[in-house]
């Protein structure tokens, strides 16, 4: 069954340093999504992309991240300069166009040291 | 804004008891509302959902059922075992159209012993 892939599992970076975290979503899928989870809270939305553009970010979503979609695989998140409060689990997400479920990959834990 | 409230954890069962997770939500509209879980070390695994009033949901012996005269959509589970403990989120998306974000609650953490 396809599903959706993220790399690295863990990432540990210096606080100031650029991060880039990768997803491949789903082949047909059209809609993709992040979310981070700081440990031990709620489940947060960042953005959603759609047709190679940004549909909807959150407040968190400041000029310090940054998504893209390079090729037909890959959709990733930026952090230009990490501060230690984005050390969380980011999840990636993906949709079709004909259905809500969102499918999710196994995330990235980013510790900010 | 839309919002997702769920029963706080964590939650200790016996194994075969039965289970409930409350959820409530807050949303314009009519949203799609579903369950999550998340298993030690890994991703959120979609567990069942339903798009409208009066659906229920169901998936491996858990369901739930859509209210919207209560704003709920808890879940049930007739007789738990070991390998259910796991955390259970709670999510709507405010519609099935256009490129919907996810509103999560704040999880529950269930464990089941043997």
């Amino acid at each position: 069954e396809p599903e959706v892939t993220q790399t690295p599992s863990h990432q540990v970076t210096q606080m100031g340093q650029e991060v880039i975290l990768r997803c491949v979503p789903i082949s047909n899928h059209l809609y993709f999504y992040w979310y981070r989870q700081i440990l031990g809270q709620k489940v947060e939305f960042l953005v959603s992309f759609y047709n190679n553009e940004i549909s909807e970010k959150s407040e968190i979503f400041d000029d310090q991240f940054s998504v893209e979609r390079p090729d037909g695989s890959n959709f990733t998140l930026k952090i230009r300069s990490t501060k230690l409060e984005d050390s969380a689990m980011y999840f990636c997400a993906s949709r079709t166009g004909s259905t809500d479920t969102q499918y999710f990959g196994p995330g990235t834990r980013l510790t900010v040291l | 804004g839309n919002s997702v409230t769920q029963m706080e954890g964590p939650v200790t069962l016996s194994e075969e008891a039965f289970l409930t997770i409350n959820c409530t939500y807050t949303a314009t509209g009519y949203p799609s509302l579903f369950w999550y879980v998340q298993y030690p070390g890994e991703g959120l695994q979609l567990l069942l959902k339903a798009t409208k009033a009066d659906d229920k949901g169901s998936n491996k012996g858990f369901e739930a059922t859509y209210r919207k005269e209560t704003t709920s959509f808890h879940l049930e589970k007739g007789s738990v075992q070991v390998s259910d403990s796991a955390v259970y989120f709670c999510a709507l998306s405010r519609s099935n159209f256009g490129n919907e974000k996810l509103t999560f609650g704040t999880g529950t953490r269930l464990t089941i012993i043997p």
